[in-house]
């Protein structure tokens, strides 16, 4: 099945700095790839998504990126602010279809002030 | 807008007993799927119900089982509780089923003693 590596697992960057997060996936018919947000206490929350046929998109001070090749994607966050400090999880989608996602174990990201 | 609504937040139980958790999704949302978050094995899908059919299943014991309602509400049980099941049970919503954003609730906590 697939499986769903993440790393670091833990990042801390000073505030303004940039903070990237990378993931692999095994399962070649994955083809969406969202990144949540944990903030404590607090379900995940959606911040970016891509599917397979794009290979970059942006939102404000977050990007992610896709090699399909090489089966990895990874998640960019520049200009980083305290409230930035939260668990970020990648994850992939190993049908193709519906909502068995697959998640990475997860980055613990600390934007010291 | 509500967000998703799990009940109840916090629970012990012992070893041996049942518990029921509930989720109410966003208004509109037709497609509820459940995930277990531990520490150790992170988070890990459990169902996705749709129009009141299970359309998917995780890889977990027949302990667990679930159902959703005519008004998409959706329940899930865990009969003959371990205490290995203590971990945080996250609902998500979506407005349709396939592949798209999540709506996570708070989770329901869940201590097994």
């Amino acid at each position: 099945g697939e499986n769903v590596e993440q790393h670091p697992s833990t990042l801390s960057v000073q505030e303004g700095d940039s903070a990237v997060i990378k993931c692999t996936y095994s399962d070649s018919a994955s083809n969406y790839f969202p990144w949540y947000k944990q903030e404590l206490g607090k379900g995940p929350q959606l911040i970016i998504d891509i599917r397979s046929n794009v290979g970059e998109k942006k939102d404000q001070r977050i990007a992610v990126t896709l090699n399909k090749t090489a089966k990895h994607f990874s998640l960019h966050i520049t200009e980083t602010q305290p409230e930035d400090s939260a668990v970020y999880f990648c994850a992939a989608n190993p049908s193709g279809y519906g909502q068995n996602f697959v998640f990475g174990p997860g980055t613990r990201l600390s934007v010291l002030p | 807008k509500a967000g998703v609504t799990q009940t109840p937040r916090y629970l012990i139980k012992t070893r041996g007993q049942q518990v029921t958790l509930s989720c109410s999704p966003i208004s509109g949302h037709r497609s509820v799927s459940w995930y277990q978050q531990t520490p150790g094995q992170g988070l890990q899908f459990l169902f996705e119900y749709f129009s009141e059919t299970q359309r998917n299943k995780g890889n977990f014991p027949g302990r667990f089982s679930g159902r959703q309602f005519s008004n998409s509400r959706s329940e899930m049980n865990v009969s003959t509780l371990e205490l290995g099941d203590s971990a945080l049970y996250l609902c998500a919503s979506s407005l349709r089923q396939g592949t798209g954003e999540l709506f996570f609730g708070e989770g329901s906590r869940l201590t097994v003693l």
